[in-house]
């Protein structure tokens, strides 16, 4: 099963439109990271949120955190043309910062003019 | 800045065949890992190497042998290359063992026919 979980599995949006993508993991962490991934490229650190910080901001993006929940989410604010692509969250599994990054299958965001 | 490295963009093999994929860390990063990426989705962890020492292997087929060398690029050597081996392959770097700040390079596409 997977260890980290995003949905809904596709959106599409207006320009200028707010955007939510929400995320779920079942392990520890000690932090949780979000990506985007455009067509063509490879994926680019967009969030990386501690397990000790419940919100976090980059410009128009921000992501939050609950570890209870075991749940994150990533809103996009006056989204752009731009900002279509695929959008993972990705954890530690083991939390112990080995490296190894656990992937969900992301979730396809397509934003129209 | 120039990024991470891969080489070559895209590769065609024949089944059975050999491949080798590079990867050219940002300069300073010892820490290289290795993901394969397939329908365009899920991203999986096949091998971390820190400080030209492997620290962590995931679905990396017995097939396939990860080198990183003295000046920390990483190669990845693929024989008896199946189909199912086609591709997207991702290599990232980062300057610690810890996954907190991974750039990743735009791939090397691989179709095995």
């Amino acid at each position: 099963s997977q260890l980290a979980e995003e949905n809904p599995w596709a959106l599409s949006v207006h320009e200028g439109e707010s955007v939510t993508v929400n995320c779920s993991y079942k392990t520890s962490i000690t932090a949780l990271q979000w990506y985007r991934q455009k067509s063509g490229e490879g994926p680019a650190q967009l969030i990386l949120i501690r397990s000790n910080e419940r919100e976090k901001r980059n410009g128009r993006l921000r992501a939050t955190l609950d570890t209870s929940s075991q749940s994150s989410s990533l809103s996009i604010t006056a989204t752009r043309c731009e900002d279509t692509a695929v959008y993972f969250c990705a954890t530690d599994p083991t939390g112990a910062n080995t490296g190894k990054l656990t992937f969900g299958h992301g979730t396809i965001l397509r934003v129209h003019p | 800045d120039s990024g991470v490295v891969q080489s070559p963009r895209h590769i065609i093999k024949e089944k059975g065949g050999r491949s080798v994929l590079t990867c050219i860390p940002i300069s300073g990063h010892s820490n290289v890992v290795w993901y394969q990426q397939t329908l365009g989705k899920e991203l999986k962890f096949l091998i971390q190497h820190y400080e030209k020492v492997e620290r962590d292997k995931g679905f990396l087929p017995s097939r396939f042998s990860v080198q990183q060398f003295d000046d920390y690029h990483s190669e990845m050597n693929m024989s008896a290359l199946e189909l199912e081996d086609s591709a997207m392959y991702f290599c990232a770097s980062s300057l610690q063992g810890a996954s907190s700040d991974y750039t990743f390079g735009s791939g090397t596409r691989l179709l095995v026919i």
